[in-house]
């Protein structure tokens, strides 16, 4: 079945940049995602790419995708404490109709 | 503001008991999906709707069950409610829901049940 990993914590200093990143198994996969889920909120969705781009950039999001290692990343550049948040990586199976998330990737921006 | 309305956003209730979660979708979304979010399984998909029609399945329980209404409106039903059901449980629409289609899901801001 689909599995998507993360790491499970980031910590990073105001000002940088956060490279969160996510493992997928499914190569059939089309979609992958990115969402953001601050404490006590929902799920805000940031940016999905197709499979077949390589990157998509967007403000200060920037999403590569390595197909070939089943390999997804989001940077965010210039980290504020405002993106302290989880990160949840998700990919999207037209077979199966459904999301798959990974764990999560909780950021800690820190002054 | 992701347009989807989920309510109602706490619920607090006891074991065996059966509740009853709302969904509004987007203006104009015709698909509706059913997450649960716990800490110890994560987000797991249990079921999706259709304009109406029951359109795919995940893990979900007997005990749950789930209908999309002629207004677009969804409700997941909870029944012999358990301890380990505690859970945040989001609803999200999307426009389509055909295979060969695709378009983002946006997700409500859940509802939080607690089962004591």
């Amino acid at each position: 079945g689909e599995d998507v990993e993360q790491s499970l914590f980031l910590s990073v200093r105001e000002g940088d940049s956060s490279v969160i990143n996510c493992t997928y198994t499914d190569s059939s996969s089309t979609y992958l995602y990115w969402y953001k889920q601050e404490p006590g909120a929902g799920l805000q969705l940031l940016t999905y790419i197709f499979s077949n781009m390589d990157m998509k950039q967007d403000q200060r999001l920037t999403v590569l995708l390595n197909k070939k290692d089943k390999h997804l990343s989001l940077r965010i550049a210039d980290t504020q404490t405002g993106d302290s948040a989880i990160y949840f990586c998700a990919d999207f199976t037209g077979g199966g109709n459904k999301l798959t998330f990974g764990t999560g990737t909780q950021l800690k921006v820190e002054l | 503001d992701s347009g989807v309305t989920q309510t109602p956003k706490h619920l607090i209730t006891a074991t065996g008991q059966r509740v009853t979660l709302r969904c509004s979708p987007r203006s104009g979304d015709l698909s509706v999906y059913w997450y649960q979010q716990s800490l110890d399984q994560g987000l797991q998909f249990l079921i999706q709707y259709y304009n109406g029609e029951e359109r795919a399945k995940g893990n979900i329980l007997e005990r749950f069950s789930a209908q999309q209404f002629p207004d677009l409106h969804s409700e997941l039903n909870l029944s012999s409610l358990e301890l380990g059901d505690s859970a945040l449980y989001f609803c999200a629409s999307s426009p389509l829901g055909r295979t060969e289609e695709h378009s983002p899901l946006h997700f409500g801001n859940g509802t939080r049940l607690t089962v004591t």
